[in-house]
């Protein structure tokens, strides 16, 4: 099975740059995830990494590195609007020859002023 | 598009009565998943399917869900008979295809209340 590890509560200043990291454990892997997810709604798709390094969306980055079981999010320039939840997801091997995703249990982000 | 289209967005009902949730998947999209999120357990994968056909279910907690996909455009998840643990709110999400972006596309959810 797939487990992911990630801090449940991080709080950071507007404007400032936060890190939110998320640790696998998976039988077999294809890439890690991103999502946001705001009080009352859905969650929204962020980016995805199936190999390793940095991929860069405005100011959003996320990171892998697959030999650590590792990646990371990365928020720049805060805003109070970036104040929710982000869930990492991995996507791995199932049976049949099918992929199944698992959601770590998400980092509730709180941007103060 | 529309985008995934879920009804109906909140339902409050007694314990022991039937629940059923839909879905209306993103024209095209090849998956559909079904989730469940509370505080106490966070999201949590019910069951997929791929072009209509149930292929992991191993989420479903209990005899008392079951999901059906009768065709590309439509879904249910029905509860039977309902119980107050089963209060949550069930998203459903759909996906064009395995691998590539991994993108899931997420309806805005309905909001469970057993009472």
């Amino acid at each position: 099975g797939q487990s992911l590890e990630q801090p449940s509560e991080v709080t950071a200043v507007e404007g400032a740059i936060v890190q939110i990291n998320c640790t696998y454990q998976t039988s077999g892997f294809y890439g890690l995830s991103w999502y946001q997810q705001h009080d009352g709604g859905a969650p929204t798709f962020l980016s995805y990494n199936a190999l390793d390094g940095l991929e860069e969306t405005g100011r959003f980055s996320s990171f892998l590195s697959r030999s650590d079981s590792y990646g990371y999010l990365l928020l720049q320039e805060l805003q109070m609007k970036d104040s929710a939840s982000y869930f990492c997801a991995v996507r791995a091997p199932h049976s049949g020859g099918y992929q199944k995703v698992t959601f770590g249990t998400g980092t509730k982000l709180q941007v103060i002023p | 598009d529309a985008g995934v289209i879920q009804s109906p967005r909140h339902e409050v009902t007694e314990m022991g009565q039937e629940v059923t949730l839909r879905c209306k998947p993103i024209s095209g999209h090849d998956y559909l998943f079904w989730y469940r999120q509370t505080m106490m357990r966070g999201l949590e994968l019910l069951i997929y399917f791929n072009n209509n056909v149930p292929i992991d279910d191993s989420g479903m907690p209990e005899d008392r869900f079951s999901a059906k996909m009768p065709n590309a455009s439509f879904s249910t998840l029905k509860i039977q008979p309902s119980e107050p643990r089963d209060s949550a709110v069930y998203f459903c999400a759909s996906s064009p295809r395995q691998g590539s972006t991994d993108t899931q596309y997420f309806g805005p959810g309905t909001r469970l209340t057993v009472l």
